[in-house]
């Protein structure tokens, strides 16, 4: 069964910690990308990787991390320094750089 | 720079009526440009999409857009709504780096 997961479906952060949101994809993409998304809004891109072994900064990086170390995996870290971290995040991944295909979603509540 | 405009925040139509979700676009050259769907507290899923190959693009659950240069738009539309088909959706084009940028999206009502 080809996709996109991510887990977990809900996360809950404390204060000044740090939690890792899981996207994992078996499509053999190459490049992935995760978004927040908002109430009401559209999607913001947090980061991006088109390749192993590297990644960049979209629009909205601050307080976010992110690594890929195989292709099929791109976690992503919500650090202490995000303020605001309560949002929906979406992981995608594309084959082509240009059609982007969607994960189900991690829902981020903070306690 | 590129850019989409998506013309309702909200669409209300009854089930079995036409469905039509507007989209104009900018762009100095030609576009790449989806639709999504997201119904919620899910993922987004690819509806269709125009790559310059046919102006009238079919998608899928019946859905289709039409390319229109001289309008500059995109709209989506659909014979007759389903129940099903309630959700946001999200008019999407592409810049030149491969990013893509978001429509503010259209909530879509289908009354019973």
């Amino acid at each position: 069964d080809g996709g996109i997961t991510q887990s977990p479906k809900y996360l809950f952060r404390k204060e000044g910690q740090n939690v890792t949101l899981s996207c994992e994809q078996n499509l053999n993409h190459d490049a992935m990308y995760w978004y927040r998304q908002d109430p009401g809004q559209g999607l913001r891109l947090i980061y991006y990787s088109q390749i192993v072994n590297d990644f960049q900064k979209g629009d909205i990086a601050e307080g976010y991390s992110v690594s890929r170390e195989k292709k099929e995996s791109f976690p992503l870290t919500v650090t202490s320094a995000q303020k605001n971290p309560t949002a929906f995040y979406l992981c995608a991944s594309s084959i082509d750089l240009k059609t982007q295909y969607f994960g189900p979603g991690t829902r981020l509540l903070v306690l | 720079a590129q850019s989409v405009t998506q013309l309702d925040s909200h669409v209300s139509v009854s089930e079995g009526t036409p469905v039509l979700l507007r989209c104009n676009y900018s762009s100095s050259y030609s576009p790449s440009l989806f639709w999504y769907v997201q119904h919620p507290n899910k993922g987004l899923q690819l509806l269709l999409k125009y790559t310059s190959a046919a102006t009238l693009v079919k998608g899928i659950n019946g859905f289709e857009a039409e390319f229109k240069k001289s309008e500059t738009s995109f709209h989506l539309t659909k014979p007759s709504a389903h129940m099903s088909d309630a959700a946001e959706y999200f008019c999407v084009t592409m810049d030149s780096s491969y990013k893509l940028i978001f429509g503010s999206g259209t909530r879509l009502l289908v009354r019973p």
